[in-house]
């Protein structure tokens, strides 16, 4: 089955400062990717995801990239502020069938 | 309004009880889905669904069970409770494709 990797387990970050999450994955049948941010004691939510046949996707302070020769794909949040302060997990899904998620990142952006 | 919900929220019970987590989307969704999740850490897929009928085990061993008899309805039951079940459980669902939704889970302790 397909394994997801997620890095780094934690980032901390000065507030208008850009962070980088990355993840591989080992399946190069999947061939979507959604985010997700949860933040405590919430249930977890859709943030950005992307489909194999695009390379990148934007929206506003977020995006997504996506490498398949590589097998990897990274969130990018720039200009970061406290209430980006959260958990993000990825997932890989063939055929939006099974979602395989990542271990997490719990990002604290310091005001 | 088109959710999912899930009951209940919170549940402290003794070792050795039954128990059956709710899950209800009002969306239409043919997909659904049992996770479990230590508070922050990674999901683990332990049931899902792909419609009535239709139930399969996840890659994380369960000693759950699950049924489907109608769409909207996919709850998940515990025969006998022991401490090694303490978690919080999110329910999920998806359209074909489309990402999935979460509940706002239901945190069980077993005493």
């Amino acid at each position: 089955g397909e394994n997801v990797e997620q890095h780094p387990s934690t980032l901390s970050v000065q507030e208008g400062d850009s962070a980088v999450i990355k993840c591989t994955y080992s399946d190069s049948a999947s061939n979507y990717f959604p985010w997700y941010k949860q933040e405590l004691g919430k249930r977890p939510q859709l943030i950005i995801d992307i489909r194999s046949n695009v390379g990148e996707k934007k929206d506003q302070r977020i995006a997504v990239t996506l490498n398949k020769t590589a097998k990897h794909f990274s969130l990018h949040i720039t200009e970061t502020q406290p209430e980006d302060s959260a958990v993000y997990f990825c997932a890989a899904s063939l055929g939006f069938n099974k979602f395989y998620f990542g271990s997490g990142t719990k990002l604290n952006v310091k005001p | 309004e088109a959710d999912i919900y899930q009951t209940p929220r919170y549940l402290v019970i003794g070792t050795g009880k039954k128990i059956t987590l709710e899950c209800s989307q009002t969306m239409g969704h043919d997909k659904m889905y049992w996770y479990q999740q230590d508070p922050g850490m990674e999901l683990h897929l332990i049931h899902y669904s792909y419609g009535v009928n239709s139930t399969e085990k996840g890659d994380l061993s369960s000693e759950s069970t699950v049924s489907r008899i109608r769409t909207e309805h996919f709850p998940l039951t515990l025969e006998s409770a022991r401490p090694s079940h303490t978690s919080q459980y999110l329910c999920a669902s998806s359209e074909y494709s489309e990402t999935q939704y979460f509940g706002p889970g239901t945190r069980l302790l077993v005493l």
